[in-house]
């Protein structure tokens, strides 16, 4: 099983709002990954989480807050976001080592009024 | 000059005709490529990986790995309808950091 799941599919939200995306994978993956993807561009890492910890940060500002409760599951927090925030974001996963191969969940689409 | 170039196309061929999907990259360091299928709306589906060097193959689709001219392709077989979505090389540098380096992706369209 290869799956990364994503709740919730789309979600629009105002620019005063609070809201979360959920990524769950149970592959056993050690390594979780947010990506923010605009239409018809590959997509851009935001955050990495290696054994639940947060090893890469691509300067994202701060209005997203990732987090990692378990091995399992990655929150991206949002609040305050801005109209140019609207994206595609998206969850992968790795087992962990150097070699491995990251896996995509099917996305959130996110609209900010 | 970005580090991945990719072709945004749209690349349109009719069903059955056999299609190549190209990428050249500038960085030497990369050893690990990837290639991934993105329907519309829809997250990235790993299509086929390959370390260094070499070709590999997984029914309709064969994957090429030319580290001396630093340019990776793809081969669809026998193309679908159904094939019909963008085509994103990515790449990966063989150390510890996890990032991938994707190509911009490129629109196939397969006519039936």
């Amino acid at each position: 099983d290869t799956e990364v799941t994503q709740t919730p599919k789309h979600l629009v939200m105002g620019m005063t709002n609070k809201k979360s995306l959920k990524c769950e994978q149970h592959m056993g993956h050690r390594a979780m990954y947010w990506y923010k993807q605009k239409a018809k561009k590959p997509p851009e890492l935001m955050f990495v989480y290696s054994y639940e910890k947060l090893s890469i940060n691509e300067s994202v500002p701060s209005r997203f807050s990732p987090e990692c409760p378990n091995s399992s599951l990655l929150n991206l927090h949002l609040h305050a976001l801005q109209p140019e925030d609207s994206a595609l974001y998206l969850c992968a996963s790795s087992l962990g080592g150097i070699q491995e191969t990251q896996y995509f969940g099917p996305g959130t689409r996110l609209l900010v009024l | 000059q970005k580090e991945v170039e990719q072709d945004p196309g749209p690349l349109s061929v009719p069903e059955g005709a056999i299609v190549s999907l190209n990428c050249t990259y500038s960085n030497s360091a990369f050893q690990y490529f990837m290639w991934y299928r993105q329907y519309s709306r829809k997250g990235p589906e790993l299509l086929m990986y390959t370390y260094s060097s070499g070709n590999k193959e997984d029914g309709r689709f064969t994957a090429q790995v030319d580290k001396s001219s630093k340019y990776i392709s793809l081969f669809i077989r026998d193309s679908q309808p159904s094939d019909s979505a963008t085509y994103l090389c990515a790449m990966k540098l063989d150390t510890g950091r996890r990032a991938l380096t994707f190509g911009s992706g490129t629109r196939l369209q397969v006519q039936p």
